[in-house]
């Protein structure tokens, strides 16, 4: 595998389900973020990681809640979801060394629908 | 704070013509980075283009080249004999040396007519 994947890459879930979305980066970047997509709005960043420590929450519902194990693992699990957050949920990497023009790599993404 | 704005919502373009999509951003900041992505209908984003604010070449790559003008914060995207796979949303997107966040705008729909 190369690039950074994402599995699953459809999800159904109800309102009261709990799952958990997967990303893996093969790049050896330090740098991992979760982006929600949704129609007509511009991309949304939600959460950032560098070396495993999260450093940015932008003002998401405890519904969503990250983990990142390691620089190459980045995970969103989901629990009691709503409606609206149904969308594309993407995952990149960067170098995240503070040096060079920090250029995300993104992966295919999931669409998340909750029923 | 950093906006990103591409007030294209919809281009069309007939195959092998060349076409121009907008882009303009607002920082305060010197020295940043400008990038323009494609994200085709199979969702996976891909790095298109990249320019770094330093430099006053305009960066290019095969087909696609950009036009940055630092004063007018302008940094429009060129597609020289477009091509059928060129069909794509195209985001064009900001960050800084100091902050590896990305700003994005919302993204502008490119069609290839036949």
């Amino acid at each position: 595998e190369t690039g950074v994947t994402q599995t699953p890459r459809h999800l159904v879930m109800g309102m009261t389900n709990k799952k958990s979305l997967k990303c893996e980066q093969h790049l050896g970047h330090n740098a991992m973020y979760w982006y929600k997509q949704s129609a007509k709005k511009p991309l949304e960043l939600m959460f950032v990681y560098n070396f495993k420590e999260q450093t940015e929450n932008n003002s998401v519902p405890s519904r969503f809640s990250p983990e990142c194990p390691n620089s190459s693992h980045l995970f969103l699990h989901l629990h009691t979801l709503q409606p609206e957050d149904s969308a594309l949920y993407l995952c990149a990497s960067s170098p995240g060394n503070w040096r060079g023009n920090h250029e995300q790599y993104f992966g295919p993404g999931t669409r998340l629908t909750v029923t | 704070a950093q906006t990103v704005t591409q007030s294209q919502p919809e281009m069309s373009v007939q195959e092998a013509e060349t076409v121009t999509l907008s882009c303009t951003y607002d920082t305060s900041e010197s020295d940043y980075y400008l990038f323009w992505y494609k994200q085709p209908p199979s969702r996976q984003m891909i790095l298109v283009i990249r320019q770094e604010a330093y430099k006053q070449q305009n960066a290019t790559e095969n087909r696609f080249s950009v036009n940055f003008q630092k004063a007018a914060k302008s940094f429009s995207l060129k597609i020289s004999d477009s091509q059928l796979g060129d069909a794509a949303m195209y985001f064009c997107a900001y960050n800084t040396p100091s902050n590896e966040k990305l700003t994005f705008g919302t993204g502008t729909r490119l069609t290839i007519i036949p």
